[in-house]
């Protein structure tokens, strides 16, 4: 089975300080796992993905990752937030041996100016 | 990146009639694609996975007799709500997976969908 924790509802964070959106997950293999936006009234935008090699990804918009295999997680960040930055972001996992994705509840990032 | 296309964005119907919501993905070839629901401040449940040529295959719950998914194509599936009911108004997404190997599904924009 695969899981993905992502335990907050809600990160509120001053425009220029730095975010950390947080996700855990639960695999019997090696995990690909993937952040996505959504804005409102929209699809999913892909940011990143980790699937093999430096633990530690970069993504679209600023955004970047780290794959930490011990704690089973791998937090969303950025250095500096910007109020475009406010969506919801989604973190999923694949084990490699499942088709489908499983996604995390959300989080509401809300960037205040 | 990979662009996923879905059409219409937004549709209208009166209760009873057959909506069809396409997916297309428009600069790759997708041999699997997902079709998801999505309610207001919830994530995305996965309704079915489609390859192409083949039937789809169907999450635990989801009525395949009233969602029909056809993958016609490498570029296209389809979803076709039949006999819609109120309680089908929901924002459906759909997904592709670049044939690629690049493991990374897109996303359509999204289709929302509201049933008289």
């Amino acid at each position: 089975a695969q899981s993905v924790a992502q335990p907050e509802d809600q990160v509120n964070v001053a425009e220029g300080n730095p975010l950390t959106v947080k996700c855990t997950y639960s695999v019997s293999g090696n995990p690909y796992l993937f952040w996505y936006v959504q804005y409102p009234n929209r699809g999913l935008q892909f940011l990143l993905k980790y699937i093999t090699g430096d633990n530690l990804v970069k993504g679209s918009y600023g955004f970047e990752a780290e794959f930490n295999k011990s704690q089973t997680s791998f937090h969303l960040k950025k250095p500096s937030a910007l109020v475009s930055d406010s969506a919801l972001y989604f973190c999923a996992v694949r084990d490699p041996g499942y088709s489908t994705l499983t996604f995390g509840k959300g989080t509401m990032l809300l960037v205040s100016p | 990146g990979a662009v996923v296309s879905q059409h219409p964005s937004r549709v209208i119907c009166k209760s009873g009639t057959s909506v069809k919501i396409e997916c297309r993905s428009l600069d790759f070839q997708a041999t699997t694609m997902f079709w998801y629901r999505q309610f207001p401040k919830q994530s995305l449940m996965l309704m079915a996975t489609s390859n192409e040529g083949s039937k789809a295959t169907y999450e635990q719950g989801v009525e395949k007799d009233k969602f029909l998914i056809n993958h016609a194509s490498l570029t296209l599936s389809t979803l076709t709500v039949t006999s819609a009911h109120p309680e089908d108004s929901s924002f459906y997404i759909c997904s592709a997976r670049d044939r690629g190997g690049q493991e990374t599904q897109y996303f359509g924009p999204g289709t929302r969908l509201l049933v008289l």
